[in-house]
């Protein structure tokens, strides 16, 4: 079965500073694996998503990841956050399954980042 | 745009209650899917949907049924609410395109914030 990990709970980090979240998979096949973030009380948004190709992939307000096959990591990182980038981050795997009357399963999530932006 | 709304965004029950959780999607998704988030657990499938009147359990199904009667709408169900199902509960939709790679990418709604008594 997949999983994720994601290593750091909480995570602070001074406005203007660099920021990078870890993220681990295991998965048996080449993966599906996504970035979402969620701001408190609201549900969760899409930030990026590798699928193939370019193991670099870029996202949506100025994030990208990279996808090391030999590490099984999916890291996100941003160049300079801003206070707005408080939020829960979660990686995610795409457990893939077909059935007979197609469709598939959910995704797998790890158990979430706090970032914390300090002034 | 993309648009998976849940009707109730904060609901407060009793223990004992039945409690339905509405959500609508507009993408023509074959796939929905609730999860249930807890603080330090993450998010974990309670059930999800490939199709009407089709439906999987996932990880965490005990205490709770589904309906799907309409492509667009997932309702989640807690017969017999109780203190332990208090949480924030996600739905999100897929695309199934047969023929086509599918990802898995999930659209979520805002969520609804359960509170049981």
């Amino acid at each position: 079965a997949q999983s994720v990990t994601q290593p750091d709970i909480h995570i602070t980090v001074s406005e203007g500073a660099s920021l990078e979240l870890r993220c681990n998979y295991s998965y048996g096949a080449t993966p599906y694996l996504f970035w979402y973030v969620q701001s408190p009380g609201q549900g969760l948004q899409l930030l990026l998503k590798y699928f193939s190709g370019d193991t670099l992939v870029q996202g949506i307000k100025g994030f990208e990841a990279e996808f090391k096959r030999s590490q099984s990591s999916f890291n996100l990182r941003k160049p300079s956050v801003h206070w707005s980038d408080a939020a829960e981050y979660f990686c995610a795997v795409g457990a893939f399954k077909m059935y007979s009357g197609g469709g598939a399963d959910g995704l797998t999530f790890g158990k979430g980042t706090h970032l914390i932006i300090q002034p | 745009d993309v648009k998976v709304t849940q009707s109730s965004r904060y609901l407060v029950k009793r223990t004992g209650e039945k409690v339905f959780l509405e959500c609508v999607q507009d993408m023509d998704h074959e796939n929905m899917f609730w999860y249930r988030q807890d603080p330090g657990l993450g998010l974990r499938l309670i059930y999800f949907s490939y199709d009407v009147k089709m439906k999987e359990k996932g990880d965490i199904p005990e205490g709770y049924s589904v309906s799907r009667e309409k492509k667009e709408r997932f309702s989640l169900i807690l017969e017999s609410a109780s203190t332990n199902q208090t949480s924030m509960y996600l739905c999100a939709s897929s695309l199934f395109s047969s023929g086509s790679i599918n990802t898995g990418e999930l659209f979520f709604g805002e969520g609804s914030r359960l509170t049981v008594l």
